[in-house]
């Protein structure tokens, strides 16, 4: 079975440090992996994704997410934070060898950047 | 155009209206879906259209009955909710593949009284 794990419900940071958003995952097959961006009232936003390659991935708004097979994890990132970051993140998997068109999502952390 | 367009924002119904949501995109992505949305929480898949044919159904009740009219729109139709249905329905949108991102619009707050 899929599952997507997002072990922080709150991240607190603030603007200017580095941010990390945890993620790790479980699928039977090779994984492709998401990770999208809700403002309030919104609906989600893509930020980057993992297909194969690079384990670094880089994407919208200066964000960036390291695959680790390893560890079976895509944790992502911003070198430095800004207050507009603030918002809730869900990390998002598919199964590449199922075929199927479902994402499973983490339940979502979420990221208050400080002034 | 990378929108999904989802109208309307707001509505609220009572429990023996008859209602719809639509959904529209010009992307040419061929799958599209219905995602329910508690606050504070994941989405959770309704449906999926490929091809506008219903490709999955997450045993949804028959109160919520989807519909794929051309490779462009898709609607949700809605009768005899209940007010635990209350929710943000999400409509999204992809090419087809597993590797393929989903572009979401901005919803659709429901509110059943």
């Amino acid at each position: 079975a899929q599952s997507v794990a997002q072990p922080e419900d709150q991240v607190n940071v603030a603007e200017g440090n580095p941010l990390t958003v945890k993620c790790t995952y479980s699928v039977s097959g090779n994984p492709y992996l998401f990770w999208y961006v809700q403002y309030p009232n919104r609906g989600l936003q893509f930020l980057l994704k993992y297909i194969t390659g690079d384990n670094l991935v880089k994407g919208s708004y200066g964000f960036e997410a390291e695959f680790n097979k390893s560890q079976t994890s895509f944790h992502l990132k911003k070198p430095s934070a800004l207050v507009s970051d603030s918002a809730l993140y869900f990390c998002a998997v598919r199964d590449a060898t199922s075929g199927t068109y479902k994402y499973i999502f983490g339940t979502g952390t979420r990221l208050k950047v400080l002034a | 155009d990378t929108e999904v367009t989802q109208t309307p924002k707001h509505l609220v119904m009572g429990m023996t209206n008859k209602k719809s949501l639509k959904c529209e995109q010009h992307m040419g992505h061929r799958a599209m879906y219905w995602y329910k949305q508690k606050a504070k929480k994941p989405p959770e898949l309704m449906f999926v259209y490929s091809y506008e044919k219903l490709s999955i159904n997450e045993s949804v009740p028959s109160r919520f009955s989807p519909e794929c009219p051309n490779s462009s729109l898709l609607n949700l139709h809605l009768h005899a909710l209940q007010p635990e249905d209350s929710a943000l329905y999400l409509c999204a949108s992809s090419q087809r593949g597993s590797n393929t991102e989903a572009f979401f619009g901005q919803g659709t707050r429901l509110t059943v009284v």
